[in-house]
Formats: C-alpha cells, structure tokens, sequence
C-alpha cells in the first residue's frame, strides 16, 4: 500500500515570502506520478502542479515549484511570493502505475498574512 | 469550458434517510471517480467508473453505499439509511482517460450532514 504524510498541519507566512510544505510517501513502485492540490474554503480542489516520477527535473509553475528526490521518497512544494490567494489547504497526493485512486495525505493548512 | 459540477452543495438529513448525490463530469471525460472528505479519515476514494466497464466498488465502505453512471457521464452516488457517520463533504473528478496518469479534475463537492 502506498501511503502520502504531510507532516505540517499548519503553516503561516507573511504576503511575498516564500514557504516551503513538506511530503513524503512510501511505495515500491518505479513509476507514478505526483501532485499538489489546492482546496480553498470554496472546497474546489485546483491542481497545482504534476510531477513524473521519471522526470529528473523539478516541475515548475509560475510561483510554484516542486522539489523532488526520488530517492528519498520526498516531494515538497515551494511557494515564492506568497499572495493572500494562496491561504488554503494543500494536498499531497500519489498516483502509481498499477492504480487510478490518488492517495492523499491529510493535508497542510497554509495561511498567509498581509 | 464547463468544470465538474455537483448537486446540491449542501444536503441535511435525518439519520435513517436516504441521499442521492450527484456529479456531472467534463464534457468527454470518460473516467469518473468519487472520494469522500472526512476530518477523521481525510480524503478517501470511494467508487471509479470508465467508459461502459464495470466500475471498481472497492473503496465503498459498506454495502449502503452505491453509484451508477448513465449513459457514460452523469453519476449518482446513493447512500442508504444515512447514519452520522457519513457526514462528510462527497467529492467528485473526472479525467479525459483511463490513462493512469491523467489529471483528475474536481468538483466543488457536496457538504453531507446526517442529523
């Protein structure tokens, strides 16, 4: 079984500074893929950025960036100038090559303050 | 174009009711799944249908729990006798394929409270 953990709970960070949201999973599996999504109070759960296990090369999206170590079963999401938009809850979530259920961890509650 | 949409937002019940929830997916989406957000248990997959195939049911928690899918797009999930245990917010994403690595894109859910 594979499982995602999000050891943050909750994070805060000032408007412009940069966060960084851990995550790790476990899985014996050589190919997946993982994501960020974003659920704000809305309860819409927006893609954030994909990542291909494959693919030595961090993902990168306008000011989200992943840093991603295989090896190490890590995949972190960095936010550089944070906005107020960005307050939501962040879900880490694996998919593997012999499923289609994305496995979610429980998710880090990031405010951002003015 | 048209996101995943899910109706009703909310939906209050008496314990012992039953609900009807529903989701319609991108227009030539062929892969629909349903996940359940509860504070206790966080987000867990529920149900997974693709194209005319029979769906994978693995993930419905008891056998009060079902779903169908006509004519390819439109889902209903259904859960008998409601008890409060079930209150939980029901989410619903659809995907073009069922490639495994397809994006699944979300609806805005459905907030289930059982009385």
């Amino acid at each position: 079984a594979q499982t995602v953990t999000q050891s943050q709970p909750e994070m805060s960070v000032q408007e412009a500074e940069t966060v960084t949201l851990s995550c790790t999973y476990d899985t014996s599996e050589n190919n997946y893929y993982l994501f960020w999504y974003k659920q704000p109070p809305s309860r819409q759960m927006i893609l954030v950025i994909r990542q291909e296990a494959y693919k030595q090369q961090n993902a990168t999206e306008n000011r989200f960036s992943v840093n991603f170590q295989k090896a190490a079963k890590s995949f972190s999401l960095k936010i550089s100038d944070s906005q107020l938009g960005d307050t939501a809850m962040y879900f880490c979530a694996f998919i593997s090559n012999s499923g289609y259920a994305l496995n979610f961890g429980k998710g880090t509650s990031l405010l951002v303050t003015p | 174009g048209a996101g995943v949409s899910q109706s009703p937002s909310n939906k209050v019940t008496e314990k012992g009711k039953d609900v009807e929830l529903r989701c319609d997916p991108i227009s030539g989406h062929t892969a629909l799944y349903w996940y359940r957000q509860s504070l206790g248990q966080g987000l867990e997959f529920l149900i997974y249908f693709q194209g005319n195939s029979a769906p994978d049911k693995s993930g419905l928690p008891s056998d009060r729990f079902s779903a169908e899918r006509t004519g390819g797009s439109v889902s209903t999930l259904t859960i008998q006798r409601t008890q409060q245990e079930d209150s939980a917010v029901y989410l619903c994403a659809s995907s073009p394929r069922s490639g495994t690595f397809d994006t699944q894109y979300f609806g805005p859910g459905t907030r289930l409270t059982v009385l």
